[in-house]
């Protein structure tokens, strides 16, 4: 089983309607998670972080996290064609190994107008 | 602005060659990191490091080492280039900050092709 799993894309979604995003863990020490965006052909940057149960807003971005069912998401509401990327989920375990992110394999996201 | 520079964007070269690809930070970042990336597989951690001249070992190492003499420059050395090692590699840097815990702060990567 691989330590990040991220739901199996690619995912095409109208303009507007809301884009989920999914990723569970493998490890229970696992202490905060990241969502970054990568566009076609630049680097990862960070979107969202979240590292207590419950859901985490900021704009149009929603990171979810159930720490029980070790399952982490991010949805996207109004998905614009500038949200087409692809999304990686990151996962770091805990000050042992501060900073070490272990990463999913990514979703791409499609926004069609 | 928080800067993290790759000295090589693309880089063509060939079986048993030696590869030095360069990662230098503007930011006073304790941390660095390696990464490849690869279609399917995600970002693969090659090694990191939290302090000049420390370094362990990451999820892929083999193959690759890394040195890391001053604080803000980390390098990452193919002893000698093999085809499986064609990919984009990615280096990365990070500090705790309490508005967004270890936030990595990605280079531009530096695409290998070997031949």
């Amino acid at each position: 089983q691989k330590e990040v799993e991220q739901n199996s894309g690619p995912l095409s979604v109208p303009e507007g309607a809301i884009a989920s995003l999914n990723c569970t863990y493998s490890d229970r020490g696992s202490q905060s998670f990241f969502w970054y965006r990568q566009y076609s052909g630049k680097s990862p940057e960070l979107i969202m972080f979240i590292y207590s149960n419950g859901d985490k807003e900021d704009g149009r971005f929603t990171a979810q996290l159930n720490k029980a069912s070790q399952y982490v998401s991010l949805l996207i509401r109004d998905s614009q064609p500038s949200d087409s990327a692809t999304y990686l989920c990151a996962v770091n375990i805990g000050d042992t190994n501060a900073g070490k992110s272990t990463f999913g394999d990514g979703t791409t996201l499609t926004v069609k107008p | 602005d928080v800067k993290v520079t790759q000295s090589s964007r693309y880089l063509v070269k060939r079986t048993g060659e030696k590869v030095f690809l360069e990662c230098v930070q503007d930011m006073d970042h304790e941390n660095m990191f390696w990464y490849r990336q690869d279609p399917g597989l995600g970002l693969r951690l090659i090694y990191f490091s939290y302090d000049v001249k420390m370094k362990e070992k990451g999820d892929i190492p083999e193959g690759y080492s890394v040195s890391r003499e001053k604080k803000e420059r980390f390098s990452l050395i193919l002893e000698s280039a093999s085809t499986n090692q064609t990919s984009m590699y990615l280096c990365a840097s990070s500090l705790y900050i309490p508005t967004s815990l270890w936030e990595l702060f990605f280079g531009e990567g530096s695409r290998l092709t070997v031949l």
